[in-house]
């Protein structure tokens, strides 16, 4: 099992350009999630999924979009890039929610933009 | 208003030395969990606690849950070079889910 995969690893995007974050698990979680983290700070939670065709916000989710077309996918989409929107990315994906009970979180290596 | 605050923030020991790391919170949880995280990887899980009061133990790490569950701690003994890393409490209730601000340590020879 890959687990959770992330690409691109790398970008660096230009104001005001576009770009689409892909995550992809082969491990039949329902539960995915996108976060940011800015350099020596946490995790933010940006959106997070339950299951397919259904996504919801998390704590900073302006300037973001996502969807859910099937239990492996969840991308995250830019629009309009801003240097703000420069960090790294995560993708994490689980069986339950996390917070709930015993329920880990696994998470992919990471898609470091940085906009310019 | 931060849900999980972790102190301290900054943590640089010497091999061998003990530490203890804080997750405060004013909300109750139904479970919280530690992650660490090492540089250009993202974040494992360590372990869960799910009841007030528990204790539980991985080798030289010991994880407490305070008795109203809104806290917990993380205890390391004897600290190693491979305990370097980003600690990070996580915690969620039915409308929030969240990580803590994390409390970086190095521990150096």
């Amino acid at each position: 099992n890959a687990g959770v995969t992330q690409t691109p690893k790398f970008r660096i995007l230009k104001i005001g350009q576009s770009m689409t974050l892909q995550c992809t698990q082969d491990m039949n979680h329902n539960y995915m999630y996108w976060y940011r983290q800015d350099p020596g700070m946490g995790l933010k939670l940006i959106y997070y999924s339950v299951g397919a065709g259904i996504t919801d916000k998390g704590e900073v989710p302006n300037g973001y979009n996502v969807s859910r077309s099937t239990t492996e996918d969840f991308p995250l989409r830019l629009e309009l890039a801003a240097p703000s929107q420069t960090s790294v990315y995560f993708c994490a994906s689980s069986r339950g929610l996390a917070g709930g009970g015993y329920n880990e979180q696994f998470f992919g290596p990471g898609t470091r933009l940085t906009v310019l | 208003t931060q849900l999980l605050e972790q102190s301290p923030q900054f943590l640089s020991i010497q091999e061998g030395e003990n530490l203890t790391v804080y997750c405060n919170s004013s909300s109750v949880f139904s479970s919280l969990q530690w992650y660490r995280q090492e540089p250009g990887e993202g974040p494992v899980l360590l372990v869960t606690v799910v009841t007030g009061g528990e204790v539980k133990k991985l080798k030289r790490l010991t994880f407490q849950f305070g008795d109203a569950r809104k806290d917990s701690s993380l205890h390391i003994t004897a600290a190693q070079t491979g305990d370097t890393g980003l600690y990070l409490c996580y915690a969620g209730t039915a409308s929030k889910l969240t990580f803590g601000t994390g409390t970086r340590l190095q521990v150096t020879l």
